[in-house]
């Protein structure tokens, strides 16, 4: 298995550019998220699913988009990069239920110029 | 709303000597509590968790941590540190009511182990 995998690793933008971050799992994992890694901030939940077709939102949403149309696959679009969204950015996958815990992908290094 | 505190931004401690990472969280009701590693320019590794049962949880790695509910601590330990395991540590939880999908992690802690 390949896990949670995540492309691109890194990734330049001029504000107001869009862009998608790609995330994928072969583990058949119902639970997907998105967070971003800020230093001082430890990790903050973007959006996650708890299936395909279903998201909701986390603690920091604004400026992100997501869709689930597969199990495997959950991309996270950036509508209108900015500054403020240079980060490192982990997608994870669990199994459903309380009792598991969540596997990370490698992240994306965002920068927004 | 649920909250992880790590006091310590850095630990540090020599090849050898047992070491401590600390965490203190709250949430409503029972929490599940997990331990998280991440190496530079890579993902978090999951260590271990404490769900229910025992208070000392054994983990990856020679990893252990302690729940102490009056103190709502969930102490990370090794008996033994190694210069391999410099590194990023994070305490993450959840309590019992929140999905698999929405943990709330504390800010880290880097752990510097020198010989």
């Amino acid at each position: 298995n390949a896990g949670v995998t995540q492309t691109p690793k890194f990734q330049v933008l001029k504000t107001g550019q869009s862009m998608t971050l790609q995330c994928a799992q072969d583990m058949n994992h119902e639970y997907m998220s998105w967070y971003r890694q800020d230093p001082g901030m430890g990790l903050r939940l973007i959006h996650y699913s708890v299936g395909a077709g279903i998201t909701d939102q986390g603690e920091v949403p604004n400026g992100y988009n997501v869709s689930r149309s597969t199990t495997e696959d959950f991309p996270l679009r950036l509508l209108s990069a900015a500054p403020s969204q240079t980060s490192v950015y982990f997608c994870a996958s669990s199994t459903p239920g309380h009792l598991y815990e969540q596997y990370f992908g490698p992240g994306t290094r965002l920068t927004v110029t | 709303a649920q909250s992880v505190a790590q006091p310590e931004d850095q630990v540090n401690v020599a090849e050898g000597n047992p070491l401590t990472v600390k965490c203190t969280y709250s949430v409503s009701g029972n929490p599940y509590l997990f331990w998280y590693v991440q190496y530079p320019n890579r993902g978090l590794q999951f260590l271990l968790k404490y769900i229910t049962g025992d208070n000392l949880v054994k983990g990856s790695y020679g990893f252990e941590a302690e729940f102490n509910k009056s103190q709502t601590s969930f102490h990370l330990k090794k008996p033994s540190a190694l210069v391999s395991d410099s590194a990023l540590y994070f305490c993450a939880v959840r309590d019992k009511a929140g999905t698999a999908s929405k943990l709330t992690f504390g800010t880290g802690t880097r752990l510097q182990v020198t010989l």
